[in-house]
C-alpha cells in the first residue's frame, strides 16, 4: 500500500492527557498537510510541512498543538494537555507540488473523556 | 467566514440518472478546485480538480464545472451508482505569496443513489 498511513485509527484519552498522532505520507510527496475534521464539517486546515519545514500554521493550532516532520519523511501531531474540544478527526494529507491534489490518510479519530 | 459553500446537504438520486452537486465560493484568489468523496471511516478521496484556466474537465463518470464570473463550480456523476453514495466535499486553493496550497472545504453534500 503506498498510500497516505495514519496510526493509530483511533485514540481515546482522559481530558488534561497528551496524545501523539503519527502520519506517513506518500514516499515521493514533500508537502504535507494536517487537518482537523469536526462532525457535519469538512476538514479544516491546521499546519503545513514542505520537507521538514513547518511553513505555515493555522490559527486553529493552539500552543497546545506541536507538530513535526523530521527528516522531512513522517509527521507527528501532539496535542498537550488535552480539552474536550479537541475531539475531532484528525486527518493527514501529502501532495508532490501546488496544482497537484492532496492524498489523504483515513484519520486518527480522537475522543476525549 | 465560510470561503466554499455547499448550500445542499443531502442529495437523492435514482440509479442511472445524473447527480449534480454544487459548491459556491467568495475568494476570487481562488485558483484550483477538487471534489473528494469520502466513505465512513475512511479519510476523503481525490476524485477531480480543475484549473482556474479551464472551465470543463472530465474523467470517466465524472465531469466538473467552474464558472468564475458566478464563483460557482459544480459536480456531474452520470450514471449515477449505488456505489456513489458517500459524502461529497468541494475544496478550493488560492495561489499567493505563500503558496503553500492549503486547502479549504465545503461542508460537504450527502449523496444518495437509490437501486
Amino acid at each position: 500500500d503506498t498510500g497516505v498511513s495514519q496510526d493509530p485509527r483511533h485514540k481515546i484519552t482522559k481530558r488534561g492527557q497528551n496524545v501523539t498522532f503519527r502520519c506517513d505520507p506518500i514516499s515521493e510527496h514533500n508537502r504535507l498537510y494536517w487537518y482537523r475534521q469536526t462532525l457535519g464539517q469538512g476538514p479544516e486546515f491546521l499546519t503545513y510541512f514542505q520537507n521538514e519545514a513547518q511553513l505555515e500554521k493555522s490559527r486553529l493550532l493552539s500552543d497546545r498543538f506541536s507538530a513535526e516532520r523530521p527528516k522531512g519523511s513522517f509527521s507527528t501531531l501532539e496535542i498537550q494537555r488535552t480539552e474536550q474540544g479537541d475531539s475531532a478527526m484528525y486527518l493527514c494529507a501529502s501532495s508532490s507540488g501546488v496544482g497537484q491534489p492532496q492524498h489523504f490518510g483515513d484519520g486518527t479519530r480522537l475522543s476525549i473523556l | 467566514d465560510q470561503q466554499v459553500k455547499q448550500n445542499s446537504p443531502s442529495l437523492s438520486v435514482q440509479e442511472g440518472r445524473i447527480s449534480i452537486l454544487n459548491c459556491d465560493y467568495t475568494n476570487s484568489m481562488f485558483d484550483y478546485f477538487l471534489w473528494y468523496k469520502k466513505y465512513p471511516a475512511e479519510g476523503p478521496t481525490f476524485l477531480i480538480s480543475i484549473s482556474s484556466i479551464k472551465d470543463k474537465n472530465e474523467d470517466g463518470r465524472f465531469t466538473v464545472f467552474l464558472n468564475k464570473s458566478a464563483k460557482h463550480l459544480s459536480l456531474h456523476i452520470v450514471p449515477s451508482q449505488p456505489g456513489d453514495s458517500a459524502v461529497y466535499f468541494c475544496a478550493a486553493s488560492a495561489r499567493g505569496s505563500s503558496n503553500t496550497g492549503k486547502l479549504i472545504f465545503g461542508q460537504g453534500t450527502t449523496l444518495q443513489v437509490k437501486p
